[in-house]
């Protein structure tokens, strides 16, 4: 079975610092690898996915994030961050297979960002 | 132009009652999906339905029960509400063989009293 685990809990930043958020994956097979987003009262929306190529992928609002498969890692990166990147972040994983295609989330990492 | 919405958004009932969540989706995907999320933001996935069949059920008590009268719909029942149900209930759709990606709804947020 697959597991994520994302080591920052909360994140304090001030506007205009560089941001990475861990993402560690547990899983001896093929995956695909999400981050999303949930702004404070709203639902999940999608930063961007690895599903296969370039391993660096780049989403939206200026996000990007990395699959180092020797480390089972994705982290997310911004490079400056703004006010409204205040939100809870989740990294998530399934396994590409068939009939297996639930999402497995990490516990989520609360962003806050001081003006 | 809402993609998947869930009705209601906020549901308030006493413990023992029965309850029902109900989620559409109009994009056109074959699998549906209920998560929890608790109150620490933990989200975790309930039931997974393709086509009408059930292809995930997790660990979750018979007093939840999904049900799937066509693909563009996912509904969730819970009989015997209890305090721990409490959280809030996310609908999400994709397309399984396509692509992996899931489409959120906007939560039930679920307050068990």
């Amino acid at each position: 079975a697959q597991s994520v685990s994302q080591h920052n809990h909360h994140v304090i930043l001030s506007e205009a610092a560089s941001l990475e958020l861990g993402c560690n994956y547990s899983y001896g097979g093929t995956v695909n690898l999400f981050w999303y987003v949930q702004y404070p009262g709203q639902h999940l929306q999608l930063l961007l996915k690895y599903f296969s190529g370039d391993p660096l992928v780049k989403g939206i609002k200026g996000f990007e994030a990395e699959f180092i498969k020797s480390k089972f890692s994705f982290n997310l990166r911004k490079p400056s961050v703004q006010w409204s990147d205040t939100a809870e972040y989740f990294c998530a994983v399934n396994a590409q297979n068939f009939g297996n295609e639930k999402l497995t989330f990490g516990t989520g990492t609360r962003l806050t960002i001081i003006p | 132009d809402t993609a998947v919405s869930q009705t209601p958004k906020y549901l308030v009932t006493q413990m023992g009652n029965d309850k029902s969540i109900k989620c559409e989706q109009n994009l056109g995907h074959d699998t549906m999906y209920w998560y929890k999320q608790d109150s620490k933001k933990f989200l975790k996935i309930m039931f997974s339905y393709n086509n009408k069949e059930l292809i995930i059920n997790e660990t979750v008590p018979n007093r939840f029960s999904p049900k799937s009268p066509d693909k563009a719909h996912l509904n969730l029942h819970i009989n015997s509400l209890e305090l721990g149900d409490s959280a809030v209930y996310f609908c999400a759709s994709s397309h399984l063989t396509r692509s992996n990606e899931q489409f959120f709804g906007p939560g039930t947020r679920l307050t068990v009293l």
